[in-house]
């Protein structure tokens, strides 16, 4: 069965800090990936999607990147945090084939409180 | 663009059955789900639908959808207070970008 893994669970940095999140999927090969941020206001914003290794593609301007080495690894990553850049950050998967699509799975997020 | 919208709010009595509505845009969409979310965690999947379908039922949960009026609705029988948590609405279209569209999501609170 296919599983996916998020970490860290909790993050406390300080504002011009670097960040570095991981999210990793097992069980399944090239898979759509995505990085969302949730705000306290509960909606989601897409950060970043990607449908292969080395293929980011970028909704919102920021203060953010991300990067798919390995084709199940994604990445989030900031040079220099923000105070604005706190926030609850879901990764999530998919798969699009012949059979169609079945649903996106998120992990468990990461809540990031930048001081 | 693409737009999803859901009420807020939703307060049952525990027993009742509650309806949480959502309503889209993208008459091309060909997936729609309903995702769950309890606090501090990640949404998890409860349901979709596809677009050629008018019904879905699973357990206690009932899926209808008016593809004219492009509405989707969630219907919980005999809710109970673990069913309190935040009901995402979806969707998505294939062949598109592979971006799913998410509502901001209905608050269901659940009162013994």
């Amino acid at each position: 069965s296919q599983t996916i893994h998020q970490w860290p669970a909790t993050l406390v940095q300080p504002v011009g800090s670097p960040l570095s999140l991981e999210c990793t999927v097992e069980g399944t090969s090239n898979p759509n990936l995505y990085w969302y941020r949730q705000a306290a206001g509960r909606g989601l914003q897409l950060l970043f999607y990607s449908v292969g290794i080395g293929q980011i593609s970028s909704e919102v301007p920021q203060n953010l990147s991300a990067s798919r080495p390995q084709d199940r690894q994604f990445i989030l990553s900031s040079k220099k945090l923000l105070l604005s850049d706190s926030g609850f950050y879901l990764c999530a998967w998919t798969k699009w084939g012949g059979a169609g699509n079945y649903g996106y799975t998120f992990g468990s997020g990461t809540r990031l409180t930048v001081v | 663009g693409e737009d999803v919208e859901q009420s807020l709010f939703l307060s049952v009595r525990e027993g009742d059955s509650s309806v949480i509505n959502c309503t889209y845009t993208d008459s091309s969409s060909t997936y729609l789900y309903w995702y769950k979310q309890e606090p501090g965690a990640g949404l998890q999947l409860l349901t979709y639908i596809f677009s050629n379908m008018d019904m879905k039922q699973d357990q206690r949960l009932t899926v209808l959808l008016n593809k004219k009026d492009k509405h989707l609705s969630l219907r919980i029988a005999d809710t109970q207070t673990g069913d309190s948590a935040i009901y995402f609405c979806a969707e998505s279209t294939s062949g598109g970008s592979y971006i799913p569209t998410f509502g901001r999501g209905t608050s269901l609170i659940v009162h013994p």
